[in-house]
């Protein structure tokens, strides 16, 4: 069975531009969470979708948003692009309920 | 606020010595706690979790860890390093809800 798959693996933006990153779940998978991790941190919460619906955000600005599909895929799209959210952007599934969370390869984002 | 510390930034080891890994959290309840493995640029894989019962917890790849309520800690071992676990190691944490909590990770060094 595949796991969580992201694309793209790498993606070089500029400031002030936008961005929008992808994620496949596990198959049987309805839960959908992203996560930003900067280099030399631990990974911080950003989403997490259910059945299309956000249940829960983590303190990042609006120019951060989600969106869940029919098939459970998810987008994440970050507008006008700071140097600073360059970063490998985690995603991960789960079921429902369960608390452990599988996650994909990541995409790394440079921006400059 | 729930909280991991992981005290070491990073870690040196012989490869073949005996390896541990600190972690403590901040919750008032016991949480569900997690370790992490993650190669450079890839993403996160699951080494072992622990949700009740037996508070010393097997894993994958050789590790184990020991949870104590009374120290608020979760410490990763392993009692014979190799080479191929030089990595970066997160232990998070979840609290029944939609995020996890990351520690800002201990990277190990393994020497020949």
């Amino acid at each position: 069975d595949a796991g969580v798959t992201q694309s793209p693996t790498h993606l070089i933006k500029t400031r002030g531009q936008q961005v929008t990153l992808r994620c496949s779940p596990i198959s049987g998978h309805k839960s959908v969470s992203w996560y930003q991790q900067v280099l030399g941190q631990g990974p911080q919460f950003i989403f997490q979708y259910y059945e299309k619906e956000e249940r829960g955000r983590g303190n990042f600005p609006d120019r951060f948003s989600a969106r869940q599909f029919p098939n459970y895929s998810s987008e994440l799209n970050v507008n006008a692009l700071l140097l600073g959210d360059s970063a490998l952007y985690l995603c991960a599934s789960s079921s429902l309920g369960d608390t452990e969370a599988f996650f994909g390869q990541g995409t790394r984002l440079t921006v400059v | 606020a729930q909280s991991v510390t992981q005290p070491d930034i990073h870690i040196t080891v012989s490869e073949g010595a005996s390896l541990e890994l600190r972690c403590n959290y901040s919750y008032g309840a016991t949480p569900y706690l997690f370790w992490y493995v993650q190669s450079p640029g890839q993403g996160l894989q699951l080494l072992l979790k622990y949700f009740s019962g037996d508070t010393l917890v097997q894993g994958i790849k050789g590790f184990e860890a020991e949870f104590k309520r009374s120290q608020s800690s979760f410490n990763l071992r392993k009692p014979s390093v190799h080479w191929s676990d030089a990595a970066e190691y997160f232990c998070a944490l979840n609290t029944g809800g939609f995020k996890t909590i990351f520690g800002a990770g201990t990277r190990l060094f393994v020497k020949a």
